[in-house]
């Protein structure tokens, strides 16, 4: 049984850019979830994809999008990139849309915004 | 709007000794219940989780939490605390049913000691 991985682990930005953050889900997993941690913070939900499909989004900007493709994996953009974006971004999939299942989390990115 | 809160920022024990992690929430009716723990730079990892009936769950590494809805609390205990059990520690909500949005409170660092 694979896990979730997350590619880069880290990345260095410039105020202003954009970036994109990728995640494979678990084996048999078909909804992924993604995360902001701040230093110090538990994580903040940005928004979940179900089936391709956005499927709640936490209070994030509309600059925050994302994608899941048909094998279930995802991408994270951020656009226009502010300092405060710097955070670990998780990535979790899980069986099913709803609360019923835990997460299987990633290990990651580290995004510093500078 | 739901809340969790978890009183404790860091805690420090002695190997071999108990441990019990406190952790309230505020929700309009019972939610599930996580707690999960994170090692320095890694994802997290699911312990645990409640969504109805025993009160007292069992989880991964010997831990267990005990779903008091009098006191809007899920506290997790373990009766011999290792020194790899040093990690953070954070409790989560979910409302049942609807997509999976969880919210994390900020966490509790645990620190063992020789």
């Amino acid at each position: 049984e694979t896990g979730v991985t997350q590619s880069p682990t880290h990345l260095i930005k410039t105020r202003g850019q954009q970036v994109t953050l990728r995640c494979s889900s678990q084996s048999g997993h078909n909804t992924v979830s993604w995360y902001q941690q701040a230093l110090g913070q538990g994580p903040q939900f940005i928004f979940q994809y179900y089936r391709e499909e956005e499927n709640g989004r936490g209070n994030f900007p509309p600059r925050f999008s994302g994608l899941q493709f048909p094998n279930y994996s995802s991408e994270l953009n951020v656009n226009a990139l502010e300092l405060d974006d710097s955070a670990l971004y998780l990535c979790a999939s899980s069986l099913a849309k709803t609360s019923n299942y835990g997460y299987t989390f990633g290990s990651g990115t580290r995004l510093t915004v500078v | 709007a739901q809340s969790v809160t978890q009183p404790d920022i860091h805690i420090t024990v002695s190997e071999g000794a108990s441990l019990e992690l406190r952790c309230n929430y505020s929700y309009g009716a019972t939610p599930y219940l996580f707690w999960y723990v994170q090692s320095p730079g890694q994802g997290l990892q699911l312990l645990l989780k409640y969504f109805s009936g025993d009160t007292l769950v069992q989880g991964i590494k010997g831990f267990e939490a005990e779903f008091k809805r009098s006191q809007s609390s899920f506290n997790l205990r373990k009766p011999s605390v290792h020194w790899s059990d040093a990690a953070e520690y954070f409790c989560a909500v979910a409302l049942s049913g609807g997509y999976q949005k969880v919210t994390f409170g900020t966490g509790t660092k645990l620190q063992v000691i020789p």
